[in-house]
This record gives C-alpha cells, structure tokens and sequence, in this order.
C-alpha cells in the first residue's frame, strides 16, 4: 500500500531532550515536506526538501532540522524542544507535477512539558 | 508572498443540504494548481478536489465541485447532499510550481446536523 508513514503517533517529552519523528514514504517520491497544525493557525510548513541532500526552510524552521540522506527518508529533529513546540505534526509527500499534490502521514502529537 | 484565505472559522449544514466553503488566494505566478483537503476527527488529511490554475473547467469529484475564479482568485468549495461523514476541518491549500510549497489556509470547522 502506497503510503506516508510516521512514528511515532504520540510522544510527551520533557523539555531539552532531543528527540526525532521519523519519516518513510514508499512511493519513490522526489518531494517531502513537514508541517505542524496548531489550532486556528492552520498547517504551517517548517522544512521541506526536493531530493535527496536538498532541503530548504519553510515558515516557521526556527528550533528544527531536517535531513534527507535517503529519498524515501526525512526525519524531523527537535535538538532542545521546548514548550511552544507542542503541536500536531505532518509529514508528507509529493511525486513531481504539481497536480499530484502532496499526500499525507497520519500524524504526531507531540506535547513538550 | 503567498497567502490563502479562508474566512469561514466554523459553519453547518443539515443533512442532505448543500454547502459552500470560501477560499480566496493570493499570488503573482501563474503556474499552480489548488487543492481541497479533509481533516475528520481521525486527523487524516484526505485530499478532496484539486484545480489546475490554467483550467478554466470547474473541477468536480461527486457530490464535491469547486466554483474557481481566476480573476478574482476565488476558490470556494460546494459540497452537496451533505452527508453526516463530511463533518471534518475543511482546508483549502495552494501549490506553486517554482518549488512545490503547498500553503494552507487557516481552515473551516463543517458541522453536518441530522
């Protein structure tokens, strides 16, 4: 089944523990994206990527990285979480031509206490 | 810079009415296409509709249509015969061609009422 996979679903952490979400997709996709949902905001993109070893800044980047060694692969790492980084997260994925769009994973709820 | 809006927080609807949900986005290229997306209460981000920007064709997938005005940069989306299953976060979203960001609106709550 062609699909967006991420893990974990939940986690609480404490804040200053780097932890990193894991990102697979396994239709052979070139474009990978992260975004976070947080209530009346909407889903905003953090860091996205268009190939392996090719990775770019979204809007809100600040306080995460991301790296793409593998093209089926983009983790999210949080080095020192903090509090206002409690969200829902979303990977996602995209195969070129723009009419595609992006297809999604099911999803991180992440709570930094 | 790219911006989507869509002024509608919250509506309903009863069953088997129809409803429209508004969009309205902002951009200076012209190689793009939009997109609607479902989030029921599982959190699932299911794609709905999608428009390409060039099409002057409203785009239809059921009981989902969309009513696209290029000109005036309207994307709203018409659902009919609503069903209790539509009851999701509705949000409309934006895709540019120089480098594949997708840009989300801020969304709209749908209630569907028995």
């Amino acid at each position: 089944e062609a699909q967006v996979t991420q893990n974990p679903r939940y986690l609480i952490t404490v804040t200053g523990k780097k932890l990193t979400v894991t990102c697979s997709q396994n239709m052979n996709h070139e474009y990978m994206s992260w975004y976070r949902q947080d209530p009346g905001l909407g889903l905003r993109q953090i860091y996205y990527s268009m190939n392996v070893e090719v990775t770019d800044k979204g809007d809100v980047p600040e306080g995460y990285k991301v790296s793409r060694k593998e093209k089926r692969n983009f983790p999210l790492i949080l080095e020192s979480p903090s509090p206002n980084q409690t969200s829902l997260y979303f990977c996602a994925s995209s195969r070129q031509g723009l009419n595609y769009g992006y297809t999604f994973g099911s999803g991180t709820r992440l709570t930094v206490v | 810079a790219q911006t989507v809006t869509q002024s509608q927080p919250e509506m309903s609807v009863q069953e088997a009415e129809t409803v429209t949900l508004s969009c309205t986005y902002d951009t200076s290229e012209n190689n793009y296409y939009l997109f609607w997306y479902k989030q029921p209460p599982s959190r699932q981000m299911i794609l709905v509709i999608r428009q390409e920007a060039y099409k002057q064709q409203n785009a239809t997938e059921n009981r989902f249509s969309v009513n696209f005005q290029k000109a005036a940069k309207s994307f709203s989306l018409k659902i009919s015969d609503s069903q209790l299953g539509d009851t999701a976060m509705y949000f409309c979203a934006f895709i540019r061609g120089s480098n594949y960001k997708l840009t989300f609106g801020k969304g709209t709550l749908l209630t569907v009422n028995p």
